[in-house]
């Protein structure tokens, strides 16, 4: 069974960073990209970005370069993304989701809650 | 970038009533569209990839239609548990979603 099982909800201070992850079961996962999705409370969804875990290829929305950093780690099947220097229009869910063959988020992780307050 | 235009925002309809969901792309995006379900409180599901390609064991009430710049998404025949929040993908260029369309029972 694919399972997708992210960190717990982080509160966080604005101007600090946050590193959170996806660890990934019942598949292989240098096989498949893994993408990353935000979630504004009440809004629609915003593409992050991907990455290609077993060629280390990252692509982003232009938006969130210098944002969001992806990374992945072979070793442990897991899937991070760090977000740099907070601000509350950073608190949202974020989601990673697998993409599977030509395209589409077949399986999704379910959610991390990023708050930023002080 | 490639923008997705999706309508309505906002639905509602009754038990039964067949219920399409429209998406319209700035520019051909081919058949690279797809349709997520997302209920209250849950991660977003795939139903629809790839215009017309029913995902895993999705209801078969669900089709999806269209090329280029122009797709829907139909409900043949509404059910309670549809109620929902939908949103279109492109992944042909680039990644976009749709603003999305609330649906609720009448």
């Amino acid at each position: 069974e694919v399972k997708l099982q992210q960190s717990g909800d982080e509160l966080v201070r604005p101007g600090a960073s946050v590193k959170i992850s996806c660890k990934a079961s019942g598949y292989t996962f240098t096989s498949y990209s893994m993408h990353w999705v935000k979630q504004r409370p009440g809004q629609g969804l915003e593409w992050i970005g991907a990455i290609i875990p077993i060629i280390d290829t990252t692509e982003y929305n232009q938006k969130f370069k210098g944002k969001a950093t992806l990374t992945a780690d072979k070793s442990s099947n897991t899937a991070n993304m760090e977000l740099s220097r907070l601000t509350s229009e950073d608190s949202a869910v974020y989601y990673c989701a697998r993409e599977k063959k030509a395209g589409p988020l077949d399986y999704w992780g379910q959610g991390v809650m990023v708050t930023v307050s002080s | 970038d490639i923008q997705m235009t999706q309508s309505p925002s906002f639905l509602s309809a009754s038990v039964g009533d067949r219920v399409t969901i429209n998406c319209k792309a700035s520019q051909n995006i081919n058949k690279y569209l797809d349709w997520y379900q997302q209920k209250l409180g849950e991660a977003p599901k795939l139903l629809i990839y790839n215009t017309n390609s029913l995902h895993t064991a999705i209801p078969s009430r669900f089709s999806g239609s269209g090329s280029g710049t122009d797709f829907t998404l139909t409900i043949s025949s509404l059910q309670p548990e549809d109620v929902a929040t939908y949103f279109c993908f492109q992944h042909n260029s680039g990644n976009t979603f749709g603003a999305g369309t609330k649906l609720e029972l009448k």
